[in-house]
């Protein structure tokens, strides 16, 4: 029940296309959606987060969509640039209780070709 | 403001040896956590610390591994005696409250030989 399982594990695109990193999740209590991005040697740093009370934000080129129903969400990153090339994380926690601890994703490794 | 930071970057040693870690978190931030990432996987909460008090510590393998923070900032965590397996990068990561997302530091490289 503490598992987010994360999809593909690697992913090829070209300058200009869309990336979409898919996440699934079991714990209906998780109520806190963040997506890191990670660079080599770097640690993961937030890059946009979601609450279930909306099914959809966007930040400049990265967007989150959220399927409550489905125990789903998904990153989009429009016109993907080769920097844009890391490892993403989806993760989810619970923001009542005391603890905000994150459960990771395996991480999706993205490349975006020139 | 300064972001969280750890030391050493990169540590190499060899099995059934000790070593240590060190974070200090971002000013003001009360809580502080520490994660292990294997190489490939995503990170994985050791020990959560809110102030100077232990909030979660239920994936920490207490047998050879331990963390305090003694004075409420930064953090130390240790690993006595190593295993091959704990090859890893140690995460440390700080948050103003638990409800809050949190930033991390760049980790410490662990190589275990």
């Amino acid at each position: 029940q503490q598992q987010v399982k994360q999809s593909p594990q690697s992913l090829i695109v070209q300058k200009g296309g869309i990336s979409i990193i898919n996440c699934a999740y079991e714990n209906t209590a998780f109520d806190y959606f963040p997506w890191y991005q990670q660079f080599p040697g770097k640690g993961p740093a937030l890059l946009i987060a979601i609450r279930p009370d909306v099914s959809e934000k966007k930040e400049g080129r990265f967007t989150i969509s959220f399927n409550k129903s489905a125990k789903q969400f998904s990153l989009h990153i429009m016109d993907s640039q080769p920097g844009d090339s890391a490892t993403y994380f989806c993760a989810a926690s619970r923001s009542s209780g005391n603890t905000g601890k994150l459960i990771f994703g395996q991480g999706t490794t993205l490349q975006v070709k020139p | 403001e300064a972001g969280v930071a750890q030391s050493p970057r990169y540590k190499i040693i060899e099995k059934r040896q000790s070593v240590a870690f060190w974070c200090n978190p971002i000013s003001g931030h009360a809580t502080l956590y520490w994660y292990q990432q294997i190489l490939g996987q995503g990170p994985k909460l050791l020990i959560q610390f809110q102030n100077n008090g232990v909030v979660d510590d239920s994936q920490l393998p207490k047998d050879r591994f331990s963390a305090e923070r003694l004075k409420g900032v930064d953090s130390t965590l240790k690993i006595q005696p190593a295993k091959l397996e704990d090859s890893a990068v140690y995460l440390c990561a700080s948050s103003y409250s638990s409800s809050y997302g949190y930033t991390f530091g760049s980790g410490t490289r662990l190589t275990v030989v």
